[in-house]
């Protein structure tokens, strides 16, 4: 079935770091792609999408681009703040299918 | 507009015990789904209730259950507990429930502590 791997945790970087959280998926077919990210004691909120290859998404400064050839979706950010600390999930779904979350990255960011 | 409300927030119960989570979608939303999240086995998919019909199904035991009322709110039941069964149950609602589409809104999640 459908699979989303992310790098292992935790990271920890120093505010303005760059950031790089990788993601790879096994897919039949086109998924869309999204990162997630829980802040602590709180839900998940939908971080950024993508739904067609070469496809970008962005939001808060996070970006990730969906690369049909290496069936990647990593998320970057170019100068972290203390606020980003958090958990980032990685996630795809096709079309009615329920999301497929990979295990999630806890990210620290220290001043 | 209010977002996806989930009670209660926190719950302990004791082994055999069985418990009911209720959550309500954003209004207009018509699809609700449940995931478990334990620090093991990560965010797994339970059920998602469409117009009051389960149209997609996880791999857990019977013992989980739900159903969505016409008004789109959705509980989810567990009977039986186990001590495994502890973890933080999030409901996340969808307008159609496809995900190219709008995506999925989650709620602030049920902690379930089974004692």
């Amino acid at each position: 079935g459908d699979s989303v791997t992310q790098m292992e945790g935790p990271v920890t970087l120093s505010e303005e770091a760059f950031l790089t959280i990788n993601c790879t998926y096994t897919a039949t077919g086109y998924p869309s792609l999204f990162w997630y990210v829980q802040y602590p004691g709180e839900g998940l909120q939908l971080l950024l999408k993508a739904t067609k290859a070469d496809d970008k998404g962005s939001n808060k400064g996070f970006e990730a681009t969906y690369r049909k050839e290496t069936t990647s979706f990593h998320l970057e950010k170019g100068s972290v703040q203390v606020s980003d600390s958090a958990v980032y999930f990685c996630a795809l779904s096709q079309g009615n299918t329920p999301l497929v979350f990979g295990k999630g990255t806890r990210l620290s960011v220290i001043a | 507009k209010a977002g996806v409300t989930q009670t209660p927030r926190y719950l302990i119960k004791t082994r055999g015990q069985q418990v009911t989570l209720s959550c309500s979608p954003i209004s207009g939303h018509r699809s609700v789904s449940w995931y478990q999240q334990t620090p093991g086995q990560g965010l797994q998919f339970l059920f998602e209730y469409f117009s009051e019909t389960q149209r997609n199904k996880g791999n857990f035991p019977g013992r989980f259950s739900g159903r969505q009322f016409s008004n789109s709110r959705s509980e989810m039941n567990v009977s039986t507990l186990e001590l495994g069964d502890s973890a933080l149950y999030l409901c996340a609602s969808s307008l159609e429930g496809r995900t190219f589409d709008y995506g999925y809104t989650f709620g602030s999640g049920t902690r379930l502590t089974v004692v």
